[in-house]
């Protein structure tokens, strides 16, 4: 069985600070890790994906992310927040073992608030 | 390119009646999926399809059917409008499962209200 924990439901940085997303995963297997984006009333949109190679994986928008197997987690970061980046953040964990369909769990977002 | 097309965008629908949310992708894209998305739990799957003509229940399938004829529409079905499906519902499509597993992409979502 696989989870999927984040540890904030929200945060609120000022503009041009740094951005800290946490979320802490089980599974059974050697998993994916996805970090999706969503704009108000937009879906989702994928933002970096971990798969087993590098450890830290960078994305689209400056976000980047490391994969810490001691501490099962896959927290999000970004140097500096930008107005844009307000949003809800979802950490996802992927079974890579299972070829049939996709399970995904979900973890229960992080809302991201950017401060002028 | 559309990619991922949700109609309708939002809907009010009275308890016991029926309705049908609509999605097609432009991909070429072999999976599909339903998901609904409640306030702090992330997104659930309800069904999801690997190709056209073989559909397959998610985790939380009661109250909704799925069929899918060809390789770009997945419609959703509700056959008896119940409250608890007051949601909001994201269609999502990937080329295949396997080492792309997690590679989703989405609708913009359709808003449900059941009174």
């Amino acid at each position: 069985a696989q989870s999927v924990t984040q540890l904030d439901s929200h945060v609120s940085v000022s503009e041009g600070t740094p951005v800290l997303l946490r979320c802490n995963y089980s599974s059974s297997y050697s998993p994916s890790l996805f970090w999706y984006v969503q704009h108000p009333n937009k879906g989702l949109q994928l933002l970096l994906k971990y798969t087993s190679a590098a450890t830290l994986v960078k994305g689209i928008n400056g976000f980047e992310a490391e994969f810490k197997k001691s501490e099962t987690s896959f927290h999000l970061t970004k140097p500096s927040a930008h107005m844009s980046d307000a949003a809800e953040y979802f950490c996802v964990v992927s079974d890579l073992v299972k070829a049939a369909g996709n399970k995904l769990t979900f973890g229960g977002g992080t809302r991201v608030l950017v401060k002028p | 390119n559309a990619g991922v097309t949700q109609t309708p965008k939002f809907r009010i629908l009275k308890i016991g009646q029926s309705m049908t949310l609509q999605c097609t992708q432009d991909m070429n894209h072999n999976y599909m999926y339903w998901y609904r998305q409640d306030p702090g739990m992330g997104l659930k799957l309800i069904y999801y399809s690997v190709g056209a003509g073989i559909t397959d229940k998610g985790e939380v399938p009661n109250g909704y059917n799925v069929s899918r004829s060809t390789t770009e529409d997945f419609p959703l079905r509700l056959e008896l409008a119940a409250p608890s499906q007051t949601s909001v519902y994201f269609c999502a499509s990937s080329l295949q499962g396997g080492t792309n597993t997690g590679e989703l992409f989405f609708g913009e979502g359709s808003r449900l209200t059941v009174l």
